[in-house]
């Protein structure tokens, strides 16, 4: 009920190319959709969120979608740089009394040139 | 900006030490939390913090873990007698609200031999 499934486990994309990396959850009481980007020897950064009462969230390259019937969400990076080599993780949080993020397991991105 | 910031980087302990971590939160949050990663593995809750009293913590959290925050700047995590399986990555987050954005450190990482 808790989990977050995320999927690719690994991606590769080339330079200039759409990254795309989805997320599932079961929990219908999460209502705070965050993904974090990390570096090796990195704490996760926070990159973008989202919340259910919006479809759609874009912050320069990067855009969250999300569909709230299907319980899916996922983070669209356009014109993937070799930058953007690093972790994913997509993240959810019930509001309600409760902060704690239940993580997916991560996504390894490799944008090569 | 304003960052989170956790000494030391890396923390070696003997089996059975107590190990103290510690963490300084962006000033003007209020809520802190520790999570934990072991190698290759997902990002997982271990306690949140406000106003001075545990909000929530998870399994994970036994007795032999502790927080405290000791003054105005510090956020700790003490585990009181280490196990082999405490061997991780530790991230310290806050955040300004407990409904918004949490932002982490670079993490301890934690080798117990």
């Amino acid at each position: 009920q808790q989990q977050v499934k995320q999927s690719p486990q690994s991606l590769i994309v080339q330079k200039g190319g759409i990254s795309i990396i989805n997320c599932a959850y079961e929990n219908t009481a999460f209502d705070y959709f965050p993904w974090y980007q990390q570096f090796p020897g990195k704490g996760p950064a926070l990159l973008i969120a989202i919340r259910p009462d919006v479809s759609e969230k874009k912050e320069g390259r990067f855009t969250i979608s999300f569909n709230k019937s299907a319980k899916q969400f996922s983070l669209h990076i356009m014109d993937s740089q070799p930058g953007d080599s690093a972790t994913y993780f997509c993240a959810a949080s019930n509001g309600a009394g409760s902060y704690q993020l239940t993580f997916g397991k991560g996504t390894k991105l490799s944008v090569i040139p | 900006e304003p960052e989170v910031t956790q000494t030391p980087s890396h923390q070696v302990t003997q089996m059975g030490q107590e190990v103290i971590l510690r963490c300084v939160p962006i000033s003007n949050h209020l809520y802190f939390y520790w999570y934990r990663q072991i190698l290759g593995q997902k990002v997982e809750f271990l306690v949140s913090f406000y106003n001075n009293e545990i909000s929530e913590k998870s399994e994970i959290f036994d007795d032999q873990f502790s927080v405290e925050r000791p003054d105005g700047s510090n956020f700790t995590l003490k585990i009181r007698s280490t196990k082999l399986e405490d061997s991780a990555m530790y991230f310290c987050a806050s955040s300004a609200d407990g409904q918004l954005d949490q932002h982490f450190g670079d993490g301890t990482r934690l080798s117990i031999l």
